[in-house]
């Protein structure tokens, strides 16, 4: 089955750029959604087909994807971004369809 | 307002069964196909399994196939997961998610409700 590696863990400081990235073989071929989740919430989408944001996500949220790499940008990074990010993509190849990575811990310096 | 209410969860023997239930309100449920994602204690999102709007397909992750039963049911807005044959490892916060396109099960999930903990022990 297809398999998404992401990061455990990624560290900034605030007002800082981060860059979680998401890897998977030639993910650039497909459509990558990003979640943010935080302790004992729901997830929450932040970028879907790639790039796009839905609304109430700020711009700061930004993303990309080519390659074998999909990547979440997070610009002007606040206190309150400190969560698990999720990156997921459908593949109807695979057995399961709807894969997640593993997630990465985004720490707030 | 959209929204989905998760509910059924609870504590189960090994071998058990169980129902769970997502009331959707506030867009067109027939619509949109559904899900079923879970998270176990302290890890990841893994999804499980999905509906198409009328029902008529199914999707399973191979981790519940042969185990698991989604369903739904549009008069009442309602999605379900059957769930028989429980394990330790079925242990989880299970969410129920809507895509944010109709009729496909390919789109992200742009609405989750607040999930309902399984417990599956002696």
């Amino acid at each position: 089955s297809y398999v998404l590696t992401q990061p455990p863990s990624v560290s900034v400081a605030p007002g800082k750029t981060a860059r979680i990235t998401c890897g998977g073989n030639n993910i650039g071929s497909k459509s990558v959604h990003w979640y943010q989740q935080k302790p004992g919430q729901a997830p929450v989408l932040v970028i879907y087909y790639d790039s796009d944001r839905p609304s109430g996500i700020p711009e700061r949220f930004s993303g990309s994807n080519s390659g074998n790499t999909a990547t979440l940008t997070i610009s002007r990074v606040e206190a309150g971004d400190e969560a698990d990010y999720y990156c997921q993509v459908w593949d109807s190849s695979s057995d399961l369809y709807v894969v997640f990575g593993g997630g990465t811990k985004l720490t707030v310096l | 307002e959209v929204q989905l209410v998760e509910s059924g969860g609870g504590l189960v023997q090994p071998g058990g069964s169980l129902r769970l239930s997502c009331a959707a309100s506030g867009f067109t449920f027939s619509s949109y196909a559904m899900s079923w994602v879970r998270q176990a204690p302290g890890k990841g999102l893994e999804w499980v399994s999905a509906i198409s709007g009328s029902g008529g397909s199914t999707y399973y992750a191979d981790s519940v196939k042969g185990r698991f039963t989604i369903s739904r049911d549009n008069s009442k807005n309602t999605l379900y997961l059957q769930m028989n044959s429980l394990r330790a490892e079925d242990t989880a916060v299970y969410y129920c998610a809507k895509p944010v396109e109709m009729a496909t099960i390919s789109a992200a999930f742009d609405i989750w409700g607040q999930g309902t903990m399984v417990t599956v022990s002696s």
